[in-house]
This record gives structure tokens, C-alpha cells and sequence, in this order.
């Protein structure tokens, strides 16, 4: 069975852009979760979709924002980048939400670098 | 807020046994304990997790205090592969809280 994959792996972007950035999750899983990762703050909890839904929201402006497909494919967008935005941002999948053995799966992560 | 804590780093010798320690003195009944590992800027990898028996798979095996206060990741056999942070985390319903973890370098 496939992974969980990103794409793309790596992005260069201007301050005062935006981006996008895809994930497609293991077949089957119906949760995806986003998390960034910065040497500074470590792994971070964005957001978490499931059915379409996003249920959960990490602190995280409003800027940063996602959305779920109906195959549970899931983008995240950010607006306005900032310097500080630079980081890899990975995407992780389970079979379904809100469960303490759903195991998640994360994917490669997309390395964005804002200059 | 990650929740558990773990020494920073640890050398380990290949061909032998790393035990991992983690302290999770607040975990909740129903919480259970992740062990991920995160070989250098590649996504996390799920090893192992556990609620208060020990486990085992073809990675590792996680034993769990009988206060579930504090486990311990065994690699049984290192290599050099194994060398990455390793995190240790109170699993919370929907969020992986990620601390610090431990850098585990494997030498030969």
C-alpha cells in the first residue's frame, strides 16, 4: 500500500505570496492532520480534517488555513507569507479521528522557503 | 504542550541494544504512549505504541511502567540506520504533541 505523499517537496516563495501545498493521504485513511516543523518551535500542530470537516485547529493565525477533498485529499494554504513561514510542513493520515490508537502516518513534508 | 520527557541525546554501539527511556507522569487512563522516530528532514516514522502492557513488532519493543508513569523504547539490535531524534508522546485524541525527543546516534 502506498504511503502518504506531499507534493511539492520543496517550494521557494517571495514574502507576501501565497502557497499551496497537496497531500494525499494512504488509501483508505479519512483523517489528515498538518503539522509544521521549525528548528526553533519543533513539530506543531496545524490542523485536522476528516470528511470534508476540519475538526480540530492547532494556534496557528488565521492565515494558514486547509481544506479536505471528498477522496480525502487535503491542501493547505497559506496567505501572506512571512519570513518566519519557512519551514517543512508535513501531513499525516489515519484510518479515522479522534481515536487514541489510530496511529498516524506522515508523509515526506514539502520544505518551503520564504525569502 | 508536549508532556514527556526524555534525556536529549544518547550514544548507542552497533549490534547492541538502545534503550530509550521517557518519563510521562501525567498521562491520563486512557492516554496512550507513540514512539515516532525522525531520520534527518524526513517525515516522522511511526515505531511503536503502547497503554499499559508491553509491546512488540519487527521494530522495537515498549515497556511500560506498571504506574505508567515512564516507558522504555528497546531497539534490540542497533545499526547504523537507527541513528535519528526519537520522540516519545502522550497521545491526545486528535494531536501527535511533539517535544524534543532524543537524538540517538549509533556508532560503529
Amino acid at each position: 500500500k502506498a504511503g502518504v505523499t506531499q507534493t511539492p517537496r520543496y517550494l521557494i516563495k517571495t514574502r507576501g505570496q501565497q502557497v499551496t501545498l497537496s497531500c494525499s493521504p494512504i488509501s483508505g485513511h479519512r483523517s489528515v492532520s498538518w503539522y509544521q516543523q521549525t528548528p526553533g518551535q519543533g513539530l506543531q500542530f496545524l490542523f485536522e480534517y476528516f470528511s470534508e470537516t476540519q475538526r480540530n485547529k492547532g494556534n496557528f493565525p488565521g492565515r494558514f488555513s486547509g481544506r479536505q477533498f471528498s477522496n480525502s485529499r487535503s491542501e493547505m494554504n497559506v496567505s501572506t507569507l512571512e519570513l518566519g513561514d519557512s519551514a517543512l510542513y508535513l501531513c499525516a493520515s489515519s484510518l479515522a479521528a479522534g481515536t487514541y490508537t489510530d496511529t498516524q502516518y506522515f508523509g515526506p513534508g514539502t520544505r518551503l522557503t520564504v525569502l | 504542550d508536549a508532556k514527556t520527557t526524555q534525556p536529549p541525546s544518547m550514544d548507542c554501539a552497533e549490534g547492541r541494544a538502545a534503550n530509550l527511556p521517557c518519563n510521562h507522569s501525567t498521562i491520563s487512563g486512557n492516554e496512550y504512549v507513540y514512539w515516532y522516530r525522525q531520520i534527518h528532514s524526513q517525515g516522522p516514522q511511526y515505531i511503536i505504541h503502547g497503554l499499559k502492557n508491553n509491546e512488540t513488532n519487527e521494530m522495537a519493543s515498549l515497556i511500560i511502567t506498571e504506574d505508567r508513569k515512564s516507558s522504555t523504547l528497546i531497539l534490540p539490535h542497533a545499526t547504523l540506520r537507527d541513528t535519528a531524534v526519537y520522540y516519545c508522546i502522550e497521545a491526545n485524541d486528535y494531536k501527535l504533541s511533539f517535544g524534543a525527543g532524543t537524538t540517538v546516534t549509533v556508532r560503529a
